[in-house]
């Protein structure tokens, strides 16, 4: 069935550094991909998505492209601050919705 | 756009109790709901699918008598909790999607409530 596949956390960065959060997906259709956003104690955020291939979401300076070819959907953000700490899943939408497992930020001042 | 709530954000309750957790999307009309239960630093479980008008449709290993959903109209989805035991305590969120035509909502994202943490003594 469909799946998501992302990094493990935690992840621990500075503030300013770059952030790249991998996520890779299976699906037998063509899905659409997502990346939502939890802070702490609360519920999930979407952050940005793509509908199809080639598309770049992108949301508060996050960025992820559809690569159909590397079936991938890579979080990136050139500079990360302290608010940027939360945990990130990635998600896919084809006949339901298949999260990723989560991969916690923190970011460091 | 595109708000859900949740309430109670936060409800402590005695083991063999029933609690109810609902589910509004406040600006726009979900056909679909979702209810979601997550453990400490981990992924989202999908527990049920709840159609506007019909019975949910509960994932493998969820039990239907124990956790009642109720989807009566195109903004309200509750999720009830019955005989609770202290296993149950988890956080609960729910999700809803767009109705076609709805705007500028897209009907193929979920949009997610802040969560209602359960803690079951």
């Amino acid at each position: 069935g469909d799946s998501v596949t992302q990094m493990e956390g935690p992840v621990t960065l500075s503030e300013e550094a770059f952030l790249t959060i991998n996520c890779t997906y299976t699906a037998t259709g063509y899905p659409s991909l997502f990346w939502y956003v939890q802070y702490p104690g609360e519920g999930l955020q979407l952050l940005l998505k793509a509908t199809k291939a080639d598309d770049k979401g992108s949301n508060k300076g996050f960025e992820a492209t559809y690569r159909k070819e590397t079936t991938s959907f890579h979080l990136e953000k050139g500079s990360v601050q302290v608010s940027d700490s939360a945990v990130y899943f990635c998600a896919l939408r084809s006949a339901d919705m298949r999260f990723g497992a989560g991969t916690r930020l923190t970011v460091k001042p | 756009g595109a708000v859900v709530s949740q309430h109670p954000s936060r409800v402590i309750c005695k083991s063999g109790t029933s609690v109810k957790i609902e589910c509004r999307s406040l600006d726009f009309q979900a056909t679909t709901m979702f209810w979601y239960r997550q453990f400490p630093k981990q992924s989202l479980m999908l527990m049920a699918t709840s159609n506007e008008g019909s019975k949910a449709t509960y994932e493998q290993g969820v039990e239907k008598d124990k956790f009642l959903i109720n989807h009566a109209s195109l903004t309200l989805s509750t999720l009830t909790v019955t005989s609770a035991h202290p296993e149950d305590s988890s956080f609960y969120i729910c999700s809803a999607l767009g109705l076609a035509g709805a705007g500028r909502i897209s009907t193929d994202t979920q949009y997610f409530g802040p969560g209602t943490r359960l803690t079951v003594l």
